[in-house]
């Protein structure tokens, strides 16, 4: 069955370290990728999309994902956090391009002083 | 600009009970769409939409009708509300296939007794 999952249901990380954010996938071909951030009590804002080309991609608010075909991965990374950055995190996969996203379970960030 | 908004807020059911969630978007988007989202289960897709007068369904869409008679609404309906249905709902909209970015609105926080 195709799913997304994330393995890290919380994270804990102190403010100015790094963060890195798991996402693997079980699709028969390279879906594509996406990356949500959810703010408390706010609905989704789009970090970073993986379509094809450059397995690097850059996004917003200084956030970074690789994708690896032989792991079927799509991790996110981000060299500093800061504060704002506590939400939580959802990787999504399209797997036919019509938008119909299956989310995985989510990664909440806790930042810590 | 409001983006995608979302009537109401909160609301609470009772069982049997029914109602009609309202989404708007103001970006003269394409395609529209329905979730859930659940503790621990991320986002799931209720149905659909991918132009006015189109509708289809997602992965969850038991006890959920919706209609897209205009290009900018897209509406949620619960004709016999259950416990079950108890959840925050959002919706996202995009301009269409081939451009991948879903716009969410802030929620609609449902409670059925």
């Amino acid at each position: 069955a195709q799913s997304v999952t994330q393995p890290d249901i919380h994270i804990t990380v102190s403010e100015g370290a790094s963060l890195e954010l798991r996402c693997n996938y079980s699709y028969g071909a390279t879906p594509y990728l996406f990356w949500y951030v959810q703010s408390p009590g706010q609905g989704l804002q789009l970090l970073l999309k993986y379509f094809s080309g450059d397995t690097l991609v850059q996004g917003i608010k200084g956030f970074e994902a690789e994708f690896k075909r032989s792991q079927s991965s799509f991790n996110l990374r981000k060299p500093s956090v800061h504060w704002s950055d506590a939400a939580e995190y959802f990787c999504a996969v399209d797997s036919d391009s019509w938008g119909k996203l299956q989310f995985g379970a989510g990664t909440q960030v806790v930042v810590t002083p | 600009n409001a983006g995608v908004t979302q009537t109401p807020k909160f609301r609470v059911l009772k069982t049997g009970q029914s109602m009609t969630l309202l989404c708007a978007q103001d970006m003269n988007h394409e395609y529209m769409y329905w979730y859930r989202q659940d503790p621990g289960m991320g986002l799931r897709l209720i149905h659909y939409s991918v132009g006015e007068g189109t509708t289809a369904k997602g992965e969850v869409p038991d006890g959920y009708n919706v209609s897209r008679l205009k290009k900018q609404n897209f509406l949620l309906g619960l004709e016999s509300a259950a416990p079950s249905q108890t959840s925050v709902y959002f919706c996202a909209s995009s301009r269409g296939q081939g451009s991948y970015e879903q716009y969410f609105g802030p929620g609609t926080r449902l409670t059925v007794t």
